[in-house]
Protein backbone atom coordinates (compact mmCIF):
# COMPACT_ATOMS: atom_id res chain seq x y z
CA UNK A 1 0.00 0.00 0.00
CA UNK A 2 1.31 3.61 -1.24
CA UNK A 3 1.88 5.56 2.03
CA UNK A 4 2.73 9.13 2.29
CA UNK A 5 3.39 10.31 5.27
CA UNK A 6 4.27 14.48 5.85
CA UNK A 7 5.48 16.01 8.85
CA UNK A 8 7.60 19.05 10.35
CA UNK A 9 4.01 21.61 9.94
CA UNK A 10 3.40 24.00 12.66
CA UNK A 11 3.54 27.63 13.65
CA UNK A 12 6.08 29.70 12.52
CA UNK A 13 6.36 33.61 13.07
CA UNK A 14 6.08 35.91 9.59
CA UNK A 15 10.11 35.55 7.80
CA UNK A 16 11.03 32.49 9.40
CA UNK A 17 11.73 29.13 7.90
CA UNK A 18 9.89 25.57 8.22
CA UNK A 19 11.12 22.09 6.38
CA UNK A 20 8.72 19.96 5.76
CA UNK A 21 9.44 16.18 5.10
CA UNK A 22 7.43 13.60 3.88
CA UNK A 23 8.14 9.71 4.22
CA UNK A 24 7.25 7.53 1.21
CA UNK A 25 6.25 3.78 1.38
CA UNK A 26 4.54 0.48 -0.02
CA UNK A 27 6.10 2.00 -3.41
CA UNK A 28 9.91 2.20 -5.35
CA UNK A 29 10.24 5.92 -4.69
CA UNK A 30 12.97 6.59 -6.92
CA UNK A 31 10.98 5.71 -9.67
CA UNK A 32 8.15 8.19 -9.26
CA UNK A 33 8.22 12.23 -9.96
CA UNK A 34 6.79 14.08 -6.49
CA UNK A 35 5.18 17.05 -6.12
CA UNK A 36 3.96 19.57 -2.92
CA UNK A 37 0.08 20.97 -3.31
CA UNK A 38 -1.13 22.98 -0.20
CA UNK A 39 -4.49 23.95 0.20
CA UNK A 40 -4.86 27.77 2.02
CA UNK A 41 -7.82 27.27 5.31
CA UNK A 42 -11.24 27.00 3.25
CA UNK A 43 -9.49 27.69 0.32
CA UNK A 44 -8.30 25.55 -3.05
CA UNK A 45 -5.92 23.45 -4.27
CA UNK A 46 -2.54 24.84 -5.39
CA UNK A 47 0.01 22.61 -6.63
CA UNK A 48 3.36 24.50 -5.93
CA UNK A 49 6.22 22.46 -6.66
CA UNK A 50 7.74 19.06 -8.34
CA UNK A 51 11.00 17.25 -8.56
CA UNK A 52 11.59 14.43 -10.86
CA UNK A 53 12.46 10.94 -10.11
CA UNK A 54 16.67 11.80 -9.71
CA UNK A 55 16.24 15.43 -8.80
CA UNK A 56 17.31 16.69 -12.04
CA UNK A 57 14.33 18.97 -12.66
CA UNK A 58 12.43 20.87 -10.41
CA UNK A 59 9.88 23.80 -10.43
CA UNK A 60 7.68 25.88 -8.64
CA UNK A 61 4.72 28.35 -8.59
CA UNK A 62 5.76 31.82 -8.79
CA UNK A 63 4.53 32.50 -5.66
CA UNK A 64 6.81 30.88 -3.54
CA UNK A 65 9.75 30.57 -6.26
CA UNK A 66 12.64 31.94 -4.43
CA UNK A 67 11.64 31.36 -1.20
CA UNK A 68 10.80 27.38 -1.19
CA UNK A 69 12.97 24.72 -2.19
CA UNK A 70 12.26 20.72 -3.19
CA UNK A 71 14.30 18.19 -2.72
CA UNK A 72 14.41 14.34 -2.08
CA UNK A 73 16.73 11.94 -0.62
CA UNK A 74 15.56 8.65 -2.75
CA UNK A 75 17.93 6.47 -0.40
CA UNK A 76 15.84 7.53 2.54
CA UNK A 77 12.57 7.21 0.52
CA UNK A 78 11.96 10.79 1.71
CA UNK A 79 10.31 14.06 0.04
CA UNK A 80 11.55 17.65 1.65
CA UNK A 81 9.81 21.55 1.32
CA UNK A 82 12.25 24.21 2.71
CA UNK A 83 10.31 27.16 3.17
CA UNK A 84 12.28 30.25 3.87
CA UNK A 85 10.53 33.73 4.68
CA UNK A 86 7.23 32.56 5.02
CA UNK A 87 4.32 35.36 4.61
CA UNK A 88 1.51 34.67 5.81
CA UNK A 89 -0.39 34.27 2.34
CA UNK A 90 1.83 30.43 3.18
CA UNK A 91 -0.43 29.29 5.88
CA UNK A 92 -2.05 26.10 4.10
CA UNK A 93 -2.08 22.62 4.51
CA UNK A 94 0.51 21.12 2.62
CA UNK A 95 0.26 17.52 0.81
CA UNK A 96 2.82 15.44 -0.63
CA UNK A 97 1.67 14.32 -3.59
CA UNK A 98 3.10 11.42 -6.02
CA UNK A 99 3.05 11.90 -9.80
CA UNK A 100 1.54 9.13 -11.79
CA UNK A 101 3.93 7.49 -13.90
CA UNK A 102 4.65 8.75 -17.86
CA UNK A 103 1.81 10.83 -17.15
CA UNK A 104 0.30 14.33 -15.74
CA UNK A 105 -2.14 13.66 -13.08
CA UNK A 106 -1.28 12.70 -9.29
CA UNK A 107 -1.88 9.45 -8.25
CA UNK A 108 -1.79 9.85 -4.61
CA UNK A 109 -1.77 11.97 -1.66
CA UNK A 110 -0.54 12.34 2.17
CA UNK A 111 -2.64 13.01 4.71
CA UNK A 112 -1.17 16.53 5.10
CA UNK A 113 0.76 18.74 7.38
CA UNK A 114 -0.69 22.02 8.53
CA UNK A 115 1.88 25.34 8.80
CA UNK A 116 0.62 28.55 10.24
CA UNK A 117 2.91 31.55 9.68
CA UNK A 118 1.51 34.62 12.47
CA UNK A 119 2.59 38.01 11.72
CA UNK B 1 -1.12 31.49 -14.25
CA UNK B 2 -5.14 31.51 -13.03
CA UNK B 3 -7.07 28.71 -11.04
CA UNK B 4 -9.37 26.96 -13.29
CA UNK B 5 -13.05 28.33 -13.25
CA UNK B 6 -15.37 25.47 -11.56
CA UNK B 7 -18.92 26.29 -9.87
CA UNK B 8 -18.98 27.48 -6.54
CA UNK B 9 -21.60 24.67 -5.82
CA UNK B 10 -23.94 22.25 -7.44
CA UNK B 11 -26.44 20.10 -5.88
CA UNK B 12 -28.94 17.41 -6.67
CA UNK B 13 -31.26 14.73 -5.67
CA UNK B 14 -30.39 10.96 -4.80
CA UNK B 15 -30.63 9.40 -8.28
CA UNK B 16 -30.31 12.29 -10.48
CA UNK B 17 -26.60 13.44 -12.44
CA UNK B 18 -24.77 16.39 -11.93
CA UNK B 19 -21.88 17.82 -14.27
CA UNK B 20 -19.05 20.12 -12.75
CA UNK B 21 -17.52 22.15 -15.40
CA UNK B 22 -14.17 23.28 -15.26
CA UNK B 23 -13.02 26.02 -17.97
CA UNK B 24 -9.64 26.90 -18.68
CA UNK B 25 -8.00 28.44 -21.68
CA UNK B 26 -5.46 28.13 -24.64
CA UNK B 27 -2.45 27.39 -22.78
CA UNK B 28 -3.84 24.60 -20.02
CA UNK B 29 -7.48 22.69 -20.50
CA UNK B 30 -7.38 23.88 -24.35
CA UNK B 31 -3.59 22.71 -25.05
CA UNK B 32 -3.32 19.53 -23.21
CA UNK B 33 -5.34 16.15 -22.83
CA UNK B 34 -4.63 16.09 -19.21
CA UNK B 35 -7.09 16.59 -16.71
CA UNK B 36 -7.80 14.94 -13.37
CA UNK B 37 -10.39 14.70 -10.94
CA UNK B 38 -9.89 14.75 -7.19
CA UNK B 39 -12.57 14.35 -4.87
CA UNK B 40 -12.15 16.07 -0.78
CA UNK B 41 -14.59 15.05 1.77
CA UNK B 42 -14.48 17.26 4.60
CA UNK B 43 -10.99 17.29 6.76
CA UNK B 44 -9.73 14.31 4.42
CA UNK B 45 -6.57 14.71 1.63
CA UNK B 46 -8.09 14.57 -2.34
CA UNK B 47 -8.21 11.51 -3.98
CA UNK B 48 -7.79 10.92 -7.78
CA UNK B 49 -11.07 9.94 -8.96
CA UNK B 50 -10.64 10.18 -12.77
CA UNK B 51 -7.04 10.07 -14.81
CA UNK B 52 -6.06 11.87 -17.42
CA UNK B 53 -7.05 9.32 -20.02
CA UNK B 54 -10.71 9.20 -17.99
CA UNK B 55 -9.71 6.01 -15.98
CA UNK B 56 -11.41 5.65 -12.97
CA UNK B 57 -9.07 4.33 -10.04
CA UNK B 58 -10.15 0.71 -8.27
CA UNK B 59 -13.25 1.54 -6.24
CA UNK B 60 -14.85 4.52 -8.04
CA UNK B 61 -17.55 3.74 -9.60
CA UNK B 62 -18.22 4.17 -13.00
CA UNK B 63 -20.84 6.40 -12.52
CA UNK B 64 -18.49 8.98 -12.41
CA UNK B 65 -17.18 10.06 -16.06
CA UNK B 66 -15.24 13.01 -17.59
CA UNK B 67 -15.03 14.75 -20.56
CA UNK B 68 -13.59 17.52 -22.42
CA UNK B 69 -14.38 20.06 -25.00
CA UNK B 70 -12.26 22.84 -26.41
CA UNK B 71 -10.94 24.76 -22.55
CA UNK B 72 -13.90 23.41 -21.00
CA UNK B 73 -13.31 19.49 -19.28
CA UNK B 74 -16.25 18.42 -17.47
CA UNK B 75 -17.13 15.68 -14.50
CA UNK B 76 -20.41 13.87 -14.53
CA UNK B 77 -21.67 11.99 -11.79
CA UNK B 78 -25.02 9.96 -11.94
CA UNK B 79 -26.89 8.24 -9.93
CA UNK B 80 -26.21 10.61 -7.21
CA UNK B 81 -25.58 9.12 -3.70
CA UNK B 82 -25.12 10.32 -0.21
CA UNK B 83 -21.78 9.69 0.07
CA UNK B 84 -20.98 11.59 -2.98
CA UNK B 85 -21.24 14.73 -1.25
CA UNK B 86 -17.79 16.50 -1.30
CA UNK B 87 -15.90 19.30 -2.87
CA UNK B 88 -14.68 18.48 -6.58
CA UNK B 89 -11.04 20.20 -8.18
CA UNK B 90 -10.71 19.60 -11.65
CA UNK B 91 -6.55 19.79 -12.40
CA UNK B 92 -4.67 20.69 -15.85
CA UNK B 93 -1.16 20.21 -16.68
CA UNK B 94 -0.12 23.73 -17.63
CA UNK B 95 3.56 22.95 -20.00
CA UNK B 96 6.91 22.79 -18.48
CA UNK B 97 6.01 20.66 -15.32
CA UNK B 98 3.71 22.52 -13.51
CA UNK B 99 0.18 22.12 -13.32
CA UNK B 100 -3.19 24.53 -12.84
CA UNK B 101 -6.05 23.18 -10.51
CA UNK B 102 -9.71 24.86 -10.43
CA UNK B 103 -11.49 26.62 -7.76
CA UNK B 104 -13.83 23.40 -6.31
CA UNK B 105 -17.33 22.75 -6.46
CA UNK B 106 -19.03 22.14 -3.62
CA UNK B 107 -21.54 18.92 -4.20
CA UNK B 108 -24.50 19.03 -2.06
CA UNK B 109 -26.80 16.09 -2.14
CA UNK B 110 -29.99 16.94 -1.45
Amino acid sequence: EVQLVESGGGLVQRGGSLRLSCAASGFTFNDYRMNWVRQAPAKGLEWISFISAASSLMYYTDPVKGRFTISRDNAKNSLYLQMDDLRSEDTAVYYCVRGARNTNYFDSWGQGTLVTVSS
Amino acid sequence: QSALTQPRSVSGFPGQSVTISCTGSNTDVGDFRYVSWYRQHPDKAPKLIIDDVNNRPSGVPDRFSASKSGTTASLTISGLQAEDEADYYCCSYGGSYTWIFGGGTKLTVL
